[in-house]
């Protein structure tokens, strides 16, 4: 089946730090990744669309600036949270869609961020 | 109105009986349907995908998909403690849009 990873599963930062977070689609490629944020019992939150090669879309109310999306690949995707304070701690989970299948998307396993 | 509709429960069935899921969706072009189930902590895990009208089984899941009244509907067989997770739906069409989640408890 269709694996997607996530690097780092967790991390804990200072204040005022960037944190980088790489999703990869192992064996498939894939040219559409979503990043998503999930605070403690809350729902999903889709905060960008990556499509490889371009510029990612980004959901309303979510800085692009503070969230740098790079699809450079059609296995890679990256979000760096840039100077992370401690409401950007969260739980965020990548995903990637396969189209030469149905077209579901596949989850990594997801990244828990803890700002300090 | 929401693309994707689910009752965000929760509910609370006892072991060895049959959940029923249900979820409504707003876009008549939708074509492809899924379920995800989530654990708490971890991210969604793809479950059951449905592209036709009717039903569709896999060990003790069955995906059930009306498209003229446009509800998509996921049956636990037999539950299990096991199963006790938040369920998403998620439809495809011009875009793909989850649901919210239904929280299921099976009660041992």
């Amino acid at each position: 089946g269709a694996v997607v990873s996530q690097h780092p599963s967790w991390v804990i930062c200072k204040s005022g730090t960037s944190v980088k977070i790489e999703c990869r689609s192992l064996d498939f490629q894939a040219t559409t990744m979503f990043w998503y944020r999930q605070f403690p019992k809350q729902s999903l939150m889709l905060m960008a669309t990556s499509n490889e090669g371009s510029k990612a879309t980004y959901e309303q109310g979510v800085e692009k600036d503070k969230f740098l999306i790079n699809h450079a690949s059609l296995t890679l995707s990256t979000l760096t949270v840039t100077s992370a304070h401690p409401e950007d701690s969260s739980f965020y989970i990548c995903s990637a869609r396969d189209l030469t299948s149905g077209g579901e998307q596949f989850f990594g396993p997801g990244t828990r961020l803890t700002v300090l | 109105q929401k693309e994707v509709e689910q009752n965000s429960g929760p509910l609370s069935v006892p072991e060895g009986a049959i959940a029923s899921l249900n979820c409504t969706y707003s876009d008549r072009v939708s074509q492809s349907f899924f379920w995800y189930r989530q654990y708490s902590g971890k991210s969604p895990e793809l479950i059951m995908s449905i592209y036709s009208n009717g039903d569709k089984e896999d060990g003790r899941f069955t995906a059930q998909l009306n498209k003229a009244s446009q509800y998509v509907s996921l049956l636990i067989r037999d539950s299990q403690p096991s199963d006790s997770a938040t369920y998403l739906c998620a439809v495809t069409g011009n875009q793909f849009y989850f649901g919210t989640g239904t929280s299921l408890t099976v009660i041992p």
